[in-house]
């Protein structure tokens, strides 16, 4: 089975510094990889997802990732941190064959200082 | 409006009291899932289905049933509720073609 490893529960940065969130994941075939994000009280809402195509993925909301076949990792950035961006944020893969099964990291916490 | 619909939102029940939480979508997809979240464990996938009458087991499915009669949807029951499966329980939709999961509000259910 896939595994994902998000590195950091949680992460505080000020207003206006830049954003990382650390993701990795097992499989030695690349996967789909994808990052969501839940605001308070809410469900999980699509941020972006690697699924082959460019390395460097753009999101919604200013965030972006970098797939890395190297390292195996899918890190979320963003250049400057807003208020609005405080929020839970899930990396997650699915097998490229199947498509089927998903597997999700213990996501991260993102707090932002004003 | 495309959307995946839970109900109920929030649950409270005692343990054994068999109970079902429903999950609807009207993007006319074939494959559903179901997850349950846990603090410090990320989202889990329960079950899913790829289409009427098929479904499979995800990573944690004990204690729990799927059926899928319709496309529209696909109910999580629970035939004797345990305290530890008090969590947010959270539905799934997606085309088979597709790669991105459409989720609902989820449900909050505390077993008592």
């Amino acid at each position: 089975a896939q595994s994902v490893t998000q590195l950091g529960s949680h992460v505080s940065v000020s207003e206006g510094a830049l954003v990382l969130l650390r993701c990795n994941y097992s499989s030695s075939v690349p996967p789909y990889l994808f990052w969501y994000v839940q605001y308070p009280n809410q469900g999980l809402q699509l941020l972006l997802k690697y699924t082959s195509a460019a390395t460097l993925v753009k999101g919604i909301n200013g965030f972006e990732a970098e797939f890395k076949k190297s390292e195996t990792s899918f890190h979320l950035t963003k250049p400057s941190a807003h208020m609005s961006d405080a929020a839970e944020y899930f990396c997650a893969v699915s097998d490229r064959d199947t498509g089927n099964q998903f597997y999700f990291g213990t996501g991260t916490s993102l707090t932002v200082i004003p | 409006e495309a959307q995946v619909t839970q109900n109920p939102r929030y649950l409270i029940t005692v343990t054994g009291k068999k109970l079902t939480v429903t999950c609807s979508q009207n993007m006319n997809h074939e494959y559903m899932s179901w997850y349950r979240q846990d603090p410090g464990l990320g989202l889990r996938q329960i079950y899913y289905s790829m289409n009427v009458e098929v479904t499979d087991k995800g990573d944690v499915p004990e204690g729990y049933k799927v059926s899928r009669k319709e496309k529209r949807n696909f109910p999580l029951i629970l035939e004797s509720p345990s305290p530890n499966q008090t969590s947010l329980y959270f539905c799934a939709s997606k085309g088979l073609a597709q790669d991105t999961q459409y989720f609902g509000p989820g449900t909050r259910l505390t077993v008592l």
